[in-house]
C-alpha cells in the first residue's frame, strides 16, 4: 500500500496567513494527489485535483502543487472559513489511501 | 444537486451483519463509479470499497475482504454496503461517495456504525 505522510499535523495560523501543508507519498504517484477540506460534523469535500487543479467553486486561494512523490497545499490569505483539517488522497493505485491530515487551527 | 444520503447504520454486537444504504439524486447515477470510505478517530479516513457504474467490477480494501460486500441498484439509484461478520474495528462513520476520474467529488453527510456488545 502506498502511504501518505502529511506535516505538520496540526497547525496554528492567523486571518490572513500564507499556508503551506505538505503531504509525502512512499512512492512516486505522478499527480495522482487529491486534497480535501473536511469541517467538524461534516463530510469531506474536494478542494484539489491531479495535484494541481481546482475543484469548481473552490476560491481561488487554494493551490495545490507537486509531482511524483511531494505534494503542497497553499492557501494564500486565510479566511475564518478555512480552519479546518485537510487531507490529501492518492489514487494512483488500489487501495485508495489518504494522509493522517492536518489540523488548522486559529492562532 | 447532487445528493447521497446514506442510512442503516446503528448499534451491532461482534460478529453481527449491518445493511447500509445510499440513496442518489440530481445526476446520473448508473454513469458513475462509487465508494464506501469510513472514518475514525483513531485511523482516519480509511477507503473501503469500490463499485463500477455497470456493477460488474468491484475492489476492496484488505480488512474488509470476504466480509464486506458493495452492490447497486441503478433503477433505484442506490448503492448498498452489506456488512457481515463485524468487528470493534469496524466502527466507524460511513460515507459513500462518488468517483469521478480519479477523486471523489461528492460525498454523503455519513452514517455512524458501532460494533459493541
Amino acid at each position: 500500500d502506498i502511504q501518505m505522510t502529511q506535516s505538520p499535523s496540526s497547525l496554528s495560523a492567523s486571518v490572513g496567513d500564507r499556508v503551506t501543508i505538505t503531504c509525502r507519498a512512499s512512492q512516486s504517484i505522478s499527480s495522482y494527489l487529491n486534497w480535501y477540506q473536511q469541517k467538524p460534523g461534516k463530510a469531506p469535500k474536494l478542494l484539489i485535483y491531479a495535484a494541481s487543479s481546482l475543484q469548481s467553486g473552490v476560491p481561488s486561494r487554494f493551490s495545490g502543487s507537486g509531482s511524483e512523490t511531494d505534494f503542497t497545499l497553499t492557501i494564500s490569505s486565510l479566511q475564518p472559513e478555512d480552519f479546518a483539517t485537510y487531507y490529501c488522497q492518492q489514487s494512483y493505485s488500489t487501495p485508495i489511501t489518504f494522509g493522517q491530515g492536518t489540523r488548522l487551527e486559529i492562532k | 444537486q447532487v445528493q447521497l444520503v446514506e442510512s442503516g447504520g446503528g448499534l451491532v454486537k461482534p460478529g453481527g451483519s449491518l445493511r447500509l444504504s445510499c440513496a442518489a439524486s440530481g445526476f446520473t447515477f448508473s454513469d458513475y463509479y462509487m465508494n464506501w470510505i469510513r472514518q475514525t478517530p483513531g485511523r482516519g479516513l480509511e477507503w473501503v470499497s469500490y463499485i463500477g457504474s455497470s456493477g460488474t467490477t468491484m475492489y476492496y480494501a484488505d480488512s474488509v475482504k470476504g466480509r464486506f460486500t458493495i452492490s447497486r441498484d441503478n433503477a433505484k439509484n442506490s448503492l448498498f454496503l452489506q456488512m457481515n461478520s463485524l468487528r470493534a474495528e469496524d466502527t466507524a462513520v460511513y460515507y459513500c461517495a462518488r468517483n469521478i476520474v480519479d477523486y471523489f467529488d461528492y460525498w454523503g453527510q455519513g452514517t455512524l456504525v458501532t460494533v459493541s456488545s
